[in-house]
């Protein structure tokens, strides 16, 4: 089993709409997590760290479940920019290295 | 602010061939990270460095690769001789040891072994 396990997708949601991705973790030690969005032939771009009390950026809230183990990335009124790679990562503790999903794959449609 | 460097951004080399790879992390950035992403996987570690010290280099695939940090401001990792397996893109993170997990990448660099 995978340590961080993500719906590849394709996701396609037209403009507007509600778009919200899952992510599991099999490490029940990992402490932070995190959401990245990496577009095609990019880096990954750091875009939210997920803390236990769900934080809010905008139109992007992530949440996070330790009791089921998973991390979500709620996206709201989708834009045509927002199509991309959304990676979810989580970590030990501080200082230590990300362990990646595959990566989830958002398209906003005109 | 400037961001994490990378160079090459491409290489392509022949089986057998020797390649070095640099980073420059953000200034002030103790921790550097490499990463690797093969095609079709997921991104994944390689090594950690704190300062010019490895932290941990578990995730380096075998002793063909060779990184260093001297004087803890970039750092190079070389791949001697290279494999046709070790084709992929090749990230570097860098972050602030007070947030250590806040990590900022690198553009990459795409290796391609032939």
């Amino acid at each position: 089993r995978k340590e961080v396990e993500q719906d590849p997708g394709p996701f396609n949601v037209p403009e507007g709409a509600t778009v919200a991705f899952n992510c599991t973790y099999s490490n029940s030690a990992s402490q932070s997590f995190f959401w990245y969005r990496q577009d095609c032939r990019k880096e990954p771009k750091l875009l939210m760290s997920v803390y236990s009390s769900g934080n809010e950026d905008g139109r992007f809230t992530a949440q996070l479940n330790r009791a089921s183990q998973y991390i979500s990335l709620l996206i709201r009124d989708s834009k045509l920019s927002d199509s991309a790679t959304y990676l979810c990562a989580a970590a030990y503790s501080g200082n230590t290295p990300l362990v990646f999903g595959k990566g989830t794959r958002l398209s906003v449609i005109a | 602010e400037a961001g994490v460097t990378q160079f090459p951004s491409h290489s392509v080399i022949e089986k057998g061939q020797t390649v070095t790879l640099r980073c420059d992390p953000i200034s002030g950035h103790d921790n550097l990270y490499w990463y690797r992403r093969v095609m079709g996987k997921e991104i994944k570690f390689l090594l950690h460095f704190v300062k010019e010290s490895k932290q941990d280099e578990s995730g380096m695939p075998n002793n063909r690769f060779l990184a260093e940090r001297t004087g803890g401001t970039y750092s190079t990792l070389k791949v001697q001789p290279a494999e046709l397996e070790d084709s992929g893109v090749y990230f570097c993170a860098s972050s602030h040891l007070a947030r250590g997990n806040e990590q900022y990448f690198g553009p990459g660099t795409r290796l391609t072994v032939t």
